[in-house]
């Protein structure tokens, strides 16, 4: 299956302060790129949907201003957690789809999230 | 209301034992995904289902895709430890943005 790189795996910030993960396709462009976050042991939650280019379209119930998510490139895609706080502390999984009705995504490894 | 239902949400089993995960909804898929996750690991990709009535293996792990589009199962013959892992079922209504069932915990006993 296709490549999709997620950075840092694990990152610790003090609360606050903003934390930014990048998603990129190693392989293949990615029109369509999503960002989730699950809780332990549950499911993945979609945040947003980012088509590069375009403004992302997010969640009902997810802070626009607070998760900024930029799609500038095809194989690029980043998620900016600002004032961060201890509830911010999650897992966040980026994917990423190709061509349009192509409906095949391809995750990251995850990033690891905590706000002390 | 969720879109797709998985059951059972958490199974715990013995090795050498068999399992199946469900995965239904009412509305029609175009295809549907079956992902597995360790954690602290993003889902890996194990199979796409696009046909109605599909079957696909991948070695002792057997996927169907339900006549209608709307379900779609995951059969795991002789369970290893090796299986344990969160099983999710993915599907994109009209090549939508991607919907994910709850999920179903496996853990298989040594």
């Amino acid at each position: 299956g296709a490549v999709v790189s997620q950075h840092p795996s694990r990152v610790i910030c003090k609360s606050g302060t903003s934390v930014k993960i990048e998603c990129r396709s190693l392989d293949f462009q990615a029109t369509t790129m999503f960002w989730y976050r699950q809780f332990p042991k549950q499911s993945l939650m979609l945040m947003a949907t980012s088509n590069e280019g375009s403004k992302a379209t997010y969640e009902q119930g997810v802070e626009k201003d607070k998760f900024l998510i930029n799609h500038a490139s095809l194989t690029l895609s980043t998620l900016t957690v600002t004032s961060a706080h201890p509830e911010d502390s999650s897992f966040y999984i980026c994917s990423a789809r190709g061509s349009q009705g192509y409906t095949e995504a391809f995750f990251g490894q995850g990033t690891r999230l905590t706000v002390v | 209301t969720q879109l797709l239902e998985q059951s059972p949400q958490f199974l715990s089993i013995q090795e050498g034992e068999n399992l199946t995960v469900y995965c239904n909804s009412s509305s029609v898929f175009s295809s549907l995904q079956w992902y597995r996750q360790e954690p602290g690991e993003g889902p890996v990709l194990l199979v796409t289902v696009v046909t109605g009535g599909e079957v696909k293996k991948l070695k002792r792990l057997t996927f169907q895709f339900g006549d209608a589009r709307k379900d779609s199962s995951l059969h795991i013959t002789a369970a290893q430890p090796g299986d344990t892992g969160l099983y999710l079922c993915a599907g994109a209504p009209n090549a939508g943005k991607s919907t994910f069932g709850d999920g179903t915990t496996l853990t298989v006993k040594p």
